[in-house]
C-alpha cells in the first residue's frame, strides 16, 4: 500500500534561508511523486513531479526535490526562502498500475512554512 | 478564467440539511475527482469520473454523498442529512488523460475548494 509521511508539521525559516521539507514514501511498485503547494483560500498548485526519468526534479519558484530510492525520501529544497513561499506543503505519491486507470493520490498531512524577515 | 471553479465557496447549513457542490473543470479534460479536507490533514480522495462515468468511489464516501457528471463536463457532490463530521473542504480537480500523453504523470488542477461548516 502507498502511504506518505511528512517529517515536520511546521517549518520556520528566515527569509534568505535554505528551505528543506522532508517526505518519506512507501510503494509496492514504481512510483510517481509529486509536490503541491496550498496558499490560503487559494487551490493547490503543482510544484514539481517525479515520474522515474531525472532523480533530481525543478518545479517551480526555483523549488526542486531528489528522488532517493535507497531511502525512499523525496524531500523538496529550495536555497533561499522568500515571504511569498509561506503556506502549506503536501507531499503526494501515486503508484504505477500495469493495468492503466487512475492512481489515487495519497497525500501527506502537510508541513506548513513559515517565512520570518 | 480557464482553471477548476467550484461553487459555493463557503456553505454553512445545520445539521439534517442536504447539500450540494458544483465543480467546472477545465473544459477539455476528460477526469474529473472529487477530494476532502480536514483540519491539518492532507487531501482525502472520495471518488473521480472518467468523462460521465464514476469509475471509483472510496469507502469515505458513505450513501449519504452522492456524485455525478451528467454529461460528461461539470460534476455535483451532494450530501444529504449532513452531519457535523461532513465539515470539510471539498476539492475538485482535473486532468486529462489518453493515449499519446505523458503516462505516470496524471497532473491534476485542483479548484479552490468549497468549505461546509455543519452546525
Amino acid at each position: 500500500a502507498q502511504s506518505v509521511t511528512q517529517l515536520d508539521s511546521h517549518v520556520s525559516v528566515s527569509e534568505g534561508t535554505p528551505v528543506l521539507l522532508r517526505c518519506n514514501y512507501s510503494s509496492s511498485y514504481s512510483p510517481s511523486l509529486f509536490w503541491y503547494v496550498q496558499h490560503p483560500n487559494k487551490g493547490l498548485q503543482l510544484l514539481l513531479k517525479y515520474t522515474s526519468a531525472a532523480t533530481l526534479v525543478k518545479g517551480i519558484n526555483g523549488f526542486e526535490a531528489e528522488f532517493k530510492k535507497s531511502e525512499t525520501s523525496f524531500h523538496l529544497t529550495k536555497p533561499s526562502a522568500h515571504m511569498s513561499d509561506a503556506a502549506e506543503y503536501f507531499c503526494v505519491v501515486s503508484e504505477r498500475m500495469f493495468s492503466g486507470g487512475y492512481n489515487k493520490l495519497i497525500f501527506g498531512a502537510g508541513t506548513r512554512l513559515a517565512v520570518h524577515p | 478564467d480557464t482553471g477548476v471553479s467550484q461553487d459555493p465557496r463557503h456553505k454553512i447549513t445545520k445539521r439534517g440539511q442536504n447539500v450540494t457542490f458544483r465543480c467546472d473543470p477545465i473544459s477539455e479534460h476528460n477526469r474529473l475527482y472529487w477530494y476532502r479536507q480536514t483540519l491539518g490533514q492532507g487531501p482525502e480522495f472520495l471518488t473521480y469520473f472518467q468523462n460521465e462515468a464514476q469509475l471509483e468511489k472510496s469507502r469515505l464516501l458513505s450513501d449519504r454523498f452522492s456524485a455525478e457528471r451528467p454529461k460528461g463536463s461539470f460534476s455535483t457532490l451532494e450530501i444529504q442529512r449532513t452531519e457535523q463530521g461532513d465539515s470539510a473542504m471539498y476539492l475538485c480537480a482535473s486532468s486529462l488523460v489518453g493515449r499519446g500523453l505523458t503516462s505516470g504523470a496524471n497532473v491534476l488542477t485542483f479548484g479552490a475548494g468549497s468549505r461546509l461548516t455543519v452546525l
